[in-house]
């Protein structure tokens, strides 16, 4: 069965940081990846995605993330991390169900604060 | 351009009680999912619709639930009779296409509370 971890459910860092929320998953066959964010209050954000090519994927707000297929990983980083950073973070990976629709599949989500 | 909106934010009623939500897609867009997170857990896929068809639906709890996308626009998702175990954050999505690679738009959430 296709899944996503998320292995910390929350990371605190100090603002002007790198910041590193972490993902890993479990698929057969390629992997489609994508991080949203969840500011407080709102919806789920679309921040970027992997489909193929470059391991190096940019998004928004400055954020990248990095997928390597030896770890099965995707981890989602940003050079030096804002106080405005701080929200829910879902790593999800997009999978064919068996009425062949495309479904994502997320993981638990990483709080992330970013301390003054 | 207006992005995926429901309706209500927040609902609290009672067990036994039936809640209709509503979700308005992006305009142009024929696939709409509703998603599911209970508290603490993860987001979980309920169905698909691609405009008023259902494509999956193998995400629904069972059959207290009931999804409508009448004319391939907004969509209800109706609980009735609702329970303490359906309380959660209920998201709706659009995509333009149902592709492997294409994001998904995600609405506010409907924060549902069965007491």
């Amino acid at each position: 069965a296709q899944s996503v971890a998320q292995p910390e459910d929350q990371v605190n860092v100090a603002e002007g940081n790198p910041l590193t929320v972490k993902c890993t998953y479990s698929v057969s066959g390629n992997p489609y990846l994508f991080w949203y964010v969840q500011y407080p209050n709102r919806g789920l954000q679309f921040l970027l995605k992997y489909i193929t090519g470059d391991n190096l994927v940019k998004g928004s707000y400055g954020f990248e993330a990095e997928f390597n297929k030896s770890q099965t990983s995707f981890h989602l980083k940003k050079p030096s991390a804002l106080v405005s950073d701080s929200a829910l973070y879902f790593c999800a990976v997009r999978v064919i169900s068996g009425a062949g629709s495309y479904q994502l599949t997320f993981g638990k989500g990483t709080k992330l604060s970013v301390i003054p | 351009e207006a992005g995926v909106t429901q309706f209500p934010s927040h609902s609290v009623i009672e067990k036994g009680q039936t809640v209709t939500l509503r979700c308005d897609p992006i305009s142009g867009h024929d696939n709409l999912y509703w998603y599911r997170r209970v508290m603490g857990k993860e987001i979980k896929f309920l169905l698909h619709f691609v405009k008023e068809s259902k494509q999956d639906e193998s995400g629904m709890p069972n059959n207290r639930f009931l999804a409508e996308r009448t004319g391939g626009t907004y969509s209800t998702l109706k609980v009735q009779p609702a329970e303490l175990e359906d309380s959660g954050v209920y998201f709706c999505a659009s995509s333009q296409d149902p592709g492997a690679n294409t994001e998904a738009f995600f609405g506010q959430g409907t924060r549902l509370t069965v007491v």
